[in-house]
């Protein structure tokens, strides 16, 4: 069974762009948890979507947004980026049954110059 | 609102030794408890899990852990480490049925020695 994928790996932006970042989750799940991970904040929740509904949303700035397709893949877009946007984007899969039982990608590396 | 602490940042440890991570959490209600592990370059796997029932919890790769609610303390133990458990450890809680918005803890390396 294939894991989560995270497309792409690797990314170079400048201040002011933006970026969307895609994850695939596990087949047969439901939910899709992003996560931004940074050596200063630790791991921190952006926000959960179950079946293309966004469920739990983070503290975040409205910059961040994402979406969930019918067939479960999701797209984590950051607008405006700023040099503390830099961080690993993580994508977490699960059946969507609340258990907090995730099944986490290899990362999105974002890198803001 | 959930808290996790982890009281330490790093811990060196001798291959075969016994070694002990631990975990405090703060909630005002309930909550499940989680381990997970990250290796170098890569995501977070889950090592155990703690949702209700019995305080003593098993998960992989012979990795334990105890809830103790009156101490607020979810602890992870191994009884012989390898070189293979080199990795960062961090501790996490949600609200039960809260999905999976978890609070981590800010991780804990672990580095295994010969």
């Amino acid at each position: 069974k294939a894991g989560v994928t995270q497309t792409p790996r690797y990314l170079i932006k400048t201040r002011g762009q933006q970026v969307t970042l895609s994850c695939s989750p596990i087949s047969g799940h439901r939910s899709v948890s992003w996560y931004q991970q940074t050596p200063g904040q630790g791991l921190q929740f952006l926000f959960e979507y179950f079946s293309e509904t966004q469920r739990n949303k983070g503290n975040f700035p409205g910059r961040f947004s994402g979406r969930q397709f019918s067939n479960s893949r999701s797209e984590m877009n950051v607008s405006t980026l700023e040099l503390g946007d830099s961080a690993l984007y993580l994508c977490a899969s699960s059946l969507g049954d609340r258990s907090g039982e995730l099944f986490f990608g290899e990362g999105s590396r974002l890198t803001v110059l | 609102a959930q808290s996790v602490t982890q009281l330490d940042s790093q811990v060196p440890v001798f291959e075969e030794a016994p070694v002990e991570l631990r975990c405090n959490y703060s909630s005002s209600v309930s909550v499940y408890l989680f381990w997970y592990v990250q290796y170098p370059n890569q995501g977070l796997q889950l090592l155990l899990k703690y949702l209700s029932g019995s305080t003593l919890v098993k998960g992989i790769n012979g990795f334990e852990a105890e809830f103790n609610k009156s101490q607020t303390s979810f602890h992870l133990r191994k009884p012989s480490v390898h070189i293979s458990d080199t990795a960062e450890y961090f501790c996490a809680v949600s609200p039960p049925r809260g999905g999976n918005k978890l609070t981590f803890g800010t991780g804990t390396q672990l580095k295994v020695e010969l």
